[in-house]
């Protein structure tokens, strides 16, 4: 069964502050990983797209990995911002790249 | 970019009555559109594929009657709750991908549904 676990569920940090969150999947066949952000009352938008092959990439602050060989990814949010506080969730897509597991999301909230 | 489009934001109605969700995709044209619903604090589960033209495809467990989805033509989808419920309220969310662009898989902005 294809799943998406992360970790961890909710996490707090100060504004300013580096936090990473974690995704391991077990999805088969593999077409790409996504991270997505999720605000509050609002659609996911697209952070990073990576595929087998890619190991590494950024968004502005946004840093994710790729570990194929683990099935893990991480999401790496540099100099935290107060608007950096939503739901961020990891997606696998299979197949020919049009279905998809959802992580459970990790909600991160950013405070003064 | 992809665009995907959806309305209204949010929407109060009463038991008993229907309520429609229009997903757009603004520059490109998609013969599969996708719904979601989310729960809160939970992540999002697709209910039906859109198929413009023929039938949409439902997930195991969501009641074909009572979301009715019209994909009518290539750039819009609709969704349907008919006999609304305090238990139909949830977050309701679309998605599109631009043919032949499987990076393009874009979600709408959601609509909030609330059943009293």
């Amino acid at each position: 069964k294809n799943q998406v676990e992360q970790s961890p569920q909710s996490l707090i940090i100060l504004e300013g502050k580096n936090c990473t969150l974690q995704c391991n999947y077990t999805v088969s066949p593999f077409s790409n990983l996504r991270w997505y952000k999720q605000d509050t009352g609002r659609g996911p938008v697209s952070l990073t797209i990576m595929t087998f092959s890619e190991n590494t990439k950024s968004n502005g602050r946004y840093t994710a990995t790729l570990d194929a060989d683990t099935k893990q990814s991480s999401l790496h949010i540099t100099a935290s911002q107060l608007s950096d506080s939503a739901s961020y969730i990891c997606v696998v897509f299979t197949g020919g790249g049009n279905k998809l597991t959802f992580g459970t999301g990790t909600q991160l909230k950013v405070e003064l | 970019g992809a665009v995907v489009s959806q309305h209204p934001s949010w929407v109060i109605c009463k038991s008993g009555t229907s309520v429609k969700i229009e997903c757009r995709s603004l520059d490109f044209q998609a013969t599969t559109m996708f719904w979601y619903r989310q729960f809160p604090k939970q992540s999002l589960m697709l209910m039906a594929t859109s198929n413009e033209g023929s039938k949409a495809t439902y997930e195991q467990g969501v009641e074909k009657d009572k979301f009715l989805i019209n994909h009518a033509s290539l750039t819009l989808s609709t969704l349907t709750v008919t006999s609304a419920h305090p238990e139909d309220s949830s977050f309701y969310i679309c998605s599109a991908q631009p043919p032949r662009d499987s990076y393009g898989y874009t979600f709408g902005s959601g609509t909030r549904l609330t059943v009293v």
